[in-house]
């Protein structure tokens, strides 16, 4: 497709287990960021990859919380042990780099409950 | 800590009306700024965004930027019901992109 893709697009899970998320980002879109939404409330930086430079990782909320990418491609992000708390809907993003900040073009999401 | 503030609203206006939304932030480098609507249940869209001191219009819309006051704001003229959304503020500074809690805005028929 020519979008953003998120998978799962729903996922319910228990106290304790782990979880995986998936982004295939545009095709060409250098720049790849995830972001967390709980519930009526804001976007919560994670992590931001951009080419083959170390990510930024200053957001991620936990040693729980990790996330990888494979050159332009693909992006997973891990949570461990997850809790309550990790409930929310984790969104994410990719852009063209021209040389600075392009326009944000996100996935539909993955909407994580912790029961 | 870099800090993007938006009041949270909700805003609500009649229809036709000019909706205000207001945004700071706390890192003065920062480059570019950015608005995005957001509709119930739906991810983020890009409306404009804007690099210079000054005004930016885009149809009924126009950024606003101060830079020496780190306010960037964002006016929509002649407000329509289909303009009720979260509207989400965003500031980028050396690969960070970061976003507030974005103002709930309700245009009212």
């Amino acid at each position: 497709g020519a979008g953003v893709s998120q998978s799962p697009s729903n996922k319910v899970t228990e106290k304790g287990k782990d979880v995986e998320l998936r982004c295939d980002p545009i095709s060409g879109h250098t720049a790849l960021y995830w972001y967390r939404q709980r519930l009526g409330q804001g976007l919560e930086f994670l992590i931001y990859f951009q080419g083959n430079s170390a990510p930024d990782k200053s957001g991620l909320p936990s040693d729980r919380f990790s996330a990888e990418r494979t050159g332009e491609s693909v992006s997973t992000l891990t949570i461990q042990r997850t809790q309550q708390e990790d409930s929310a809907v984790y969104l994410c993003a990719s852009s063209r780099w021209t040389g600075g900040p392009g326009e944000l073009f996100f996935g539909e999401g993955s909407r994580l409950t912790v029961l | 800590q870099k800090e993007v503030e938006q009041n949270s609203g909700p805003l609500s206006v009649p229809e036709g009306a000019i909706a205000s939304l207001n945004c700071t932030y706390s890192d003065r480098g920062s480059q570019s700024f950015f608005w995005y609507r957001q509709y119930s249940g739906k991810s983020p869209e890009l409306i404009m965004f804007i690099y210079s001191n000054g005004d930016k219009e885009d149809g009924r819309f126009t950024a606003q930027l101060n830079k020496a006051s780190q306010y960037v704001s964002l006016l929509i003229r002649d407000s329509q019901p289909s303009d009720s959304a979260t509207y989400l503020c965003a500031v980028y500074n050396n690969n960070d992109m970061r976003f507030g809690a974005g103002t709930r805005l309700t245009v009212k028929p």
